[in-house]
């Protein structure tokens, strides 16, 4: 049960794109279409921001996408704002289990 | 709009238990699983395990098996995660998050525990 591989940083200038890697195995991320990403502010609790790789709940901003390839799965923000500077963590069903990325800090320059 | 409260925070001795409750409330509390995640000081999300609201079925994460157990009180609609023989990298925030499918689409507040002698 290790966790997903994150980048531990990643960094844009607002009103460009970043697209944020999870990769996992054939067990987890490459296995099943249940990769979920939660956004956290310092202090706060996570926030769902999408599930099954690409669905997005109602009142995320539709700049937030996700997309999966294989064992990869890929968080990609546009038009990057001030607001969306926090971490970022994958998650995926592994079959009755679930396992989180390292996470990854999106800095909005 | 579901909201879950969760107890306050605990400070513990190690070699101790620590039970944390989580009341969820904006929803039929038995139409939905509960996951209690952890996060350590600086660190990552980490799953610790599930409980079925309904059933009372439970599913932990290997690294927690021994030492948590998950449960839910119907009659008052709350949810427990107790965890035993508490070390010192078990100092975190413990959070109970509402699973709806395969993802956590509502989360407590967070509990921190911090254990020291």
């Amino acid at each position: 049960q290790s966790a997903l591989t994150q980048p531990r940083s990643v960094s844009g200038s607002r009103g460009q794109s970043v697209t944020i890697s999870c990769t996992g195995t054939s067990s987890d991320v490459g296995g099943y279409n249940y990769v979920s990403w939660y956004q956290q502010h310092p202090g706060r609790a996570p926030k769902l921001m999408i599930y099954d790789v690409s669905e997005r709940p109602s009142g995320v901003p539709d700049r937030f996408s996700g997309s999966k390839s294989a064992n990869t799965a890929s968080l990609t923000i546009s038009g990057l704002q001030a607001e969306d500077e926090a971490d970022y963590y994958c998650c995926s069903y592994a079959g009755s289990f679930y396992v989180f990325g390292t996470g990854t800090k999106v800095t909005v320059l | 709009q579901a909201q879950l409260v969760q107890s306050g925070a605990e400070v513990k001795k190690p070699g101790a238990s620590v039970k944390v409750s989580c009341k969820p409330s904006g929803y039929t509390f038995t139409s939905y699983g509960l996951t209690w995640v952890r996060q350590a000081p600086g660190q990552g999300l980490e799953w610790m395990g599930w409980i079925s609201a309904y059933y009372g079925s439970t599913i932990y994460a290997q690294k927690f098996q021994d030492r948590v157990t998950l449960t839910t009180d119907t009659s008052t609609s709350t949810a427990y995660m107790d965890l035993r023989s508490l070390g010192f990298d078990d100092t975190a925030v413990y959070y109970c998050a509402r699973g709806s499918g395969r993802h956590l689409d509502y989360w407590g507040q967070g509990t921190l525990v911090t254990v020291s002698s």
